[in-house]
């Protein structure tokens, strides 16, 4: 079935260096793509969104770069900071069906060495 | 309240036992969903409310599952004679507008219930 996947499930920055999280989707026709934070024993936290019709969308120092080519979604955490480590899951969503249910990958855990 | 409350917390229960979780949304948003997390994996869809009416049940995995949100504000989910794959984390998240206006409504989660069965 269709699904959102992520390419590596662990990653290590120094802080104050730059981290790239990437994943791939199967769904061609999402149109959202959201990229959540997940601390430990809380919720997902919304960080940024990008729709079908963008390629690149920049937030506070946070990035988000989709190529419908290949399928492919990343985030860029610029001047990684210790508050970053956390899990961070991409998840994408049709609203245009009548349903905004987010079907999400399984996550990377980023680890900010201090 | 400032964001969306889920109780319990924490919730063990025998095989077998009824549980009920509950999700306080954001005040005034109409759209909330339910998703269960298994440990190591992201959530994944349950079920999915606008107001009161229950427009998607697709992902509850058994007719043991049941949700409601009869007032269209607190929802329930109730699972009846728990089972060990029952064990994860509950999470509810609201949104403010209805689907169906062909743009994304933000979905603001809760910290989840974290259900184990013995």
């Amino acid at each position: 079935g269709e699904s959102v996947g992520l390419h590596l499930p662990t990653l290590s920055v120094q802080e104050g260096d730059n981290s790239i999280i990437n994943c791939a989707y199967s769904n061609s026709a999402s149109d959202y793509f959201i990229w959540y934070k997940q601390e430990s024993g809380k919720g997902p936290q919304f960080i940024i969104d990008i729709r079908s019709n963008m390629d690149k969308r920049q937030g506070q120092r946070v990035t988000v770069l989709l190529n419908k080519t290949v399928k492919h979604l990343s985030l860029q955490i610029a001047a990684t900071q210790p508050g970053d480590s956390a899990v961070y899951f991409c998840a994408e969503t049709n609203p245009n069906f009548g349903n905004e249910k987010l079907t999400f990958g399984t996550g990377t855990r980023l680890t900010i060495i201090p | 309240g400032a964001g969306v409350s889920q109780s319990p917390r924490y919730k063990v229960a025998k095989r077998g036992q009824d549980v009920a979780l509950r999700c306080d949304p954001i005040s005034g948003h109409v759209s909330l969903f339910w998703y269960q997390q298994a440990l190591g994996q992201g959530p994944e869809f349950l079920t999915y409310f606008q107001n009161e009416a229950q427009l998607d049940k697709s992902g509850l995995p058994s007719d043991r599952f049941f949700a409601e949100r009869p007032e269209g504000s607190v929802s329930t989910l109730k699972i009846q004679r728990t089972q060990q794959e029952d064990s994860a984390v509950y999470l509810c998240a609201s949104s403010l507008y209805e689907v169906g206006l062909s743009s994304y409504n933000e979905q603001f989660f809760g910290p989840g219930t974290r259900l184990t069965v013995l």
